[in-house]
């Protein structure tokens, strides 16, 4: 079975502050990983993707990921945060197909960036 | 075509009609899931279809619920009666293959239902 825990439901940041979404996975398969944003009143975007090549991952607007087997963990992070990437941020993993399709979606991370 | 397609990106119904909401996926998607979102909270799992196969409807929340796809094609998501409990976002996505490694989803705008 596969299923991802986000570890918090919302995390707050300071503008030009560094940002860290975190994300665990569990799965019986090597899994693919990614993360999804989705703006206010927007549909979801995908920010980047692990597919078991390189481990650390390089997303749109700046954002990476490092995929860590050891810790079955797939951070998100960004060096300096900006105003526009307050959204909402979902994690999800894929795999064998199973129920839900292959697609088990985080229950997403808010974040909120002040100036 | 270039994204998933949905409508009506709109619906206001009144309590107790039936609704049906239409995605047309990436042209030669096998893969077709619909999502409910509630304001404020994540995506929660309704059907998914795959090709041929029969589809997972284990997120369906009641029998009032029901949905359709034609072959790889277009998929209708139909409420009947509905509920003021059914207002949600409906997203549906799409992708391209079944199964293993690689596989992202992509999203339509969605169909935000209101019922009063």
């Amino acid at each position: 079975a596969q299923s991802v825990t986000q570890l918090d439901s919302h995390v707050s940041v300071s503008e030009g502050t560094p940002v860290l979404l975190r994300c665990n996975y569990s799965s019986s398969y090597s899994p693919s990983l990614f993360w999804y944003v989705q703006h206010p009143n927007k549909g979801l975007q995908l920010l980047l993707k692990y597919t078991s090549a390189a481990t650390l991952v390089k997303g749109i607007n700046g954002f990476e990921a490092e995929f860590k087997k050891s810790e079955t963990s797939f951070h998100l992070t960004k060096p300096s945060a900006h105003m526009s990437d307050a959204a909402e941020y979902f994690c999800v993993v894929s795999g064998v197909a199973g129920s839900q399709g292959n697609l088990i979606f985080g229950k997403g991370t808010k974040l909120s960036v002040k100036p | 075509g270039a994204g998933v397609s949905q409508s009506p990106s709109n619906k206001v119904t009144e309590k107790g009609k039936d609704v049906e909401l239409r995605c047309d996926p990436i042209s030669g998607h096998t893969a077709l899931y619909w999502y409910r979102q509630r304001l404020g909270q994540g995506l929660e799992f309704l059907i998914y279809f795959q090709g041929n196969s029969a589809p997972d409807k284990s997120g369906l929340p009641s029998d009032r619920f029901s949905a359709e796809r034609t072959g790889e094609s277009v998929s209708t998501l139909t409420i009947q009666r509905t509920q003021q409990e059914d207002s949600a976002v409906y997203l549906c996505a799409s992708s391209s293959f079944w199964g293993g490694l690689g596989t992202e989803a992509f999203f339509g705008q969605g169909t935000r239902l209101t019922v009063v």
